[in-house]
């Protein structure tokens, strides 16, 4: 069963405008959430993330919002740009684990239409 | 260099055949992972190797054998895979500080075909 899950596997944005990716996770122990960005043929690329401790961090044009009761987390992008068009991926950890390990969503392909 | 390399980029491979993925990260990290992904799935983690040490071996079959000869340097050993192990191979490092999680660096993947 998948603990961390991406539900839209695609949006479509204005550039400009706002984008919006959301993703749920199943395990309360979950408490670090990540967000990275991958362009084809390239590795995933940090880009943001949040302590379960907060409910908001931002950088730049990216926001991250988490709701713990909800189990929902959600990145914001404003505005929108024709190079942000990639798929992102929601990751979540726990300081638990002894080795840091990362459990992924199965991402979404954001296209920032021109 | 920096950052997190892998090599190759892209390997073919029979079933027969044995071959090996390298992944060196010249980021001072103490700990490096090997993660899959395969179509239509989420990356999933393979090993962790943190001070040099395997803390997780993630229920992988044995025709995957990892070697972290030291802190920087991260092999993935194959031999005998499936088609069906054919997929992306990403390497992963971060600095474990032991109180709190952080950000993993990935190289830029294996991309693994099994004929």
């Amino acid at each position: 069963d998948q603990q961390v899950k991406q539900n839209s596997p695609s949006l479509s944005v204005q550039e400009g405008r706002i984008s919006i990716l959301n993703c749920d996770y199943t395990n309360s122990m979950f408490d670090y959430f990540l967000w990275y960005k991958k362009y084809p043929a390239e590795g995933p690329t940090f880009l943001i993330s949040i302590s379960s401790i907060k409910d908001k961090n931002e950088d730049g044009r990216f926001t991250v919002f988490l709701n713990k009761s909800a189990k929902h987390l959600s990145l914001h992008i404003v505005p929108s740009q024709p190079g942000d068009s990639a798929v992102y991926f929601c990751a979540a950890s726990t300081q638990y684990n002894a080795g840091n390990m990362l459990t992924f969503g199965g991402g979404t392909r954001l296209m920032v239409k021109p | 260099e920096t950052g997190v390399t892998q090599t190759p980029r892209h390997l073919v491979m029979g079933m027969t055949n044995k071959k090996s993925l390298k992944c060196e990260q010249h980021l001072g990290h103490n700990a490096m992972y090997w993660y899959k992904q395969s179509a239509k799935k989420p990356l999933e983690l393979m090993f962790v190797y943190s001070l040099e040490e395997r803390v997780e071996n993630n229920s992988v079959p044995s025709r995957f054998s990892p070697e972290c000869p030291n802190s920087s340097h991260l092999f993935l050993h194959l031999h005998t895979l499936q088609p069906e192990d054919s997929a992306l191979y990403l390497c992963a490092s971060s600095q474990n500080l032991g109180d709190r999680p952080t950000e993993a660096f990935f190289g830029q993947g294996t991309r693994l075909t099994v004929v």
